[in-house]
């Protein structure tokens, strides 16, 4: 397996345009998590989902956040409009239900200007 | 509330010298307790997780972890330090199924020669 998939690697948009993030993870796991790491905050969860059911998404900054998993291969994250504070690596993880292990994407690097 | 606490920020250890870092959490339930490492540029990757029972856990690349549970602290140490391992390193509490994990802030660690 490829492990967890991210695209793109990096995206620079300027403020207000919309931006979408996407996410493929393993294959068979059960949860996909989002994270947003920055220097100030640390990572933080945003949203996890299981079998493809938004479960907890409190981390969500604010309405201009939103996530998706349309089917059990593939997430988007989607800031709409973006602000430059939006500027973070947005991680992806995926978790099977028999694995103690989260396994995470290589991230996003979203610039905001 | 749920925290995790990584109380130094950089660490600077001589390559060959041993290594601790430090983990303090919060957590109202039994907590599962997880060491990831993040090398530049990269996702994270788990070095070892404690669940229950021996509160000495063994990990990947010659790291271990104890867990305290009366000093709420799961600390990562290393004999021999080399300067492969020089990366950010983050402690994380998370619930039976290993999902909705809260990271620490991150410890940086810098090896000299």
């Amino acid at each position: 397996d490829a492990g967890v998939i991210q695209s793109p690697r990096h995206e620079v948009t300027e403020m207000g345009q919309e931006v979408t993030l996407r996410c493929k993870p393993i294959s068979g796991h059960d949860y996909l998590f989002w994270y947003r790491q920055t220097m100030m905050r640390g990572l933080e969860l945003l949203i996890y989902f299981n079998n493809n059911v938004p479960i907890d998404d409190s981390g969500m900054p604010e309405d201009r956040f939103s996530a998706k998993m349309p089917n059990a291969s593939f997430s988007t994250l989607k800031i709409q409009p973006s602000e430059p504070r939006d500027s973070a690596v947005y991680f992806c993880a995926s978790l099977g239900v028999r694995n103690t292990e989260a396994f995470f994407g290589q991230g996003t690097r979203l610039t905001v200007v | 509330a749920q925290s995790v606490t990584q109380p130094d920020i950089h660490i600077t250890v001589s390559e060959g010298a041993s290594l601790e870092l430090r983990c303090n959490y919060s957590y109202g339930a039994t907590p599962y307790l997880f060491w990831y490492v993040q090398s530049p540029g990269q996702g994270l990757q788990l070095l070892l997780k404690y669940f229950s029972g021996d509160t000495l856990v063994q990990g990947i690349k010659g790291f271990e972890a104890e867990f305290k549970r009366s000093q709420s602290s799961f600390n990562l140490r290393k004999p021999s330090v080399h300067w492969s391992d020089a990366a950010e390193y983050f402690c994380a509490v998370g619930n039976q199924a290993g999902t909705a994990l809260i990271f620490g802030k991150g410890t940086t660690l810098s090896v000299s020669s």
